[in-house]
């Protein structure tokens, strides 16, 4: 079975400052895909950043990179610089190759950023 | 580029009606997906679609039902409507394991 954790119900991360959001997961497959989602409070979903699992570094776009340690099956998203915009909801998902069709969502985090 | 579209936006239903969510992508994607999100929690997977004509259950799948007899569309059925089906539904697409899914803009649906 598939499980994401996000154990930080809400993060608060002053303006301008780099914060990390925490997602752990679990599957016995060695091949997986792990995503990271923003939700802005007009509730769409905004893909961020991806990492494979036999990816050898670490997933960057922009002010995102995932911290991905394998044999801590952790994938926190790192978010520099941070802005008011950035205020939000985030969720950590997965998706394995055996079953490629099926996703599983961690319970999210909500991100305040204060000026 | 219409990607995935949802309809209704919003729906209010009566206990025991029934409805069907509409969902059609334009990406030819094989992977479909529907969600329920309640208030302040995360998405909670209904059903999903591997490719036309095939469908499969998710974690939370009681009460509703799927067909995709295209690749484009994934509608979702709710039969006999009830106050614990009040959420925000998402339709969502995707191609393989290391590519993202494109959501829906969701569908707000209230019984009362």
């Amino acid at each position: 079975a598939q499980k994401i954790t996000q154990t930080q119900p809400g993060m608060f991360v002053q303006e301008k400052e780099a914060v990390t959001l925490d997602c752990t997961y679990d599957t016995s497959d060695p091949s997986y895909g792990l995503f990271w989602y923003k939700q802005p409070s007009s509730g769409e979903m905004i893909f961020l950043i991806y990492q494979g699992s036999y990816d050898q570094q670490n997933a960057t776009e922009g002010r995102y990179s995932l911290n991905f340690q394998k044999a801590r099956k952790s994938a926190n998203l790192v978010i520099s610089a941070s802005q008011l915009g950035d205020s939000a909801m985030y969720f950590c998902a997965m998706r394995v190759n055996t079953n490629a069709g099926k996703s599983t969502f961690g319970d999210g985090t909500t991100l305040t950023v204060k000026p | 580029n219409a990607g995935v579209t949802q309809t209704p936006k919003f729906r209010i239903l009566k206990i025991g009606q029934s409805m069907t969510l509409q969902c059609t992508q334009d990406m030819n994607h094989n992977y479909m997906y529907w969600y329920r999100q309640d208030p302040g929690m995360g998405l909670k997977l209904i059903y999903y679609s591997v490719g036309a004509g095939i469908t499969d259950k998710g974690e939370v799948p009681n009460g509703y039902n799927v067909s995709r007899s295209t690749t484009e569309d994934f509608p979702l059925r709710l039969e006999l409507a009830a106050p614990s089906q009040t959420s925000v539904y998402f339709c969502a697409s995707s191609g393989q394991v290391n590519q993202p899914q494109h959501f829906g803009d969701g569908t707000r649906l209230s019984i009362l």
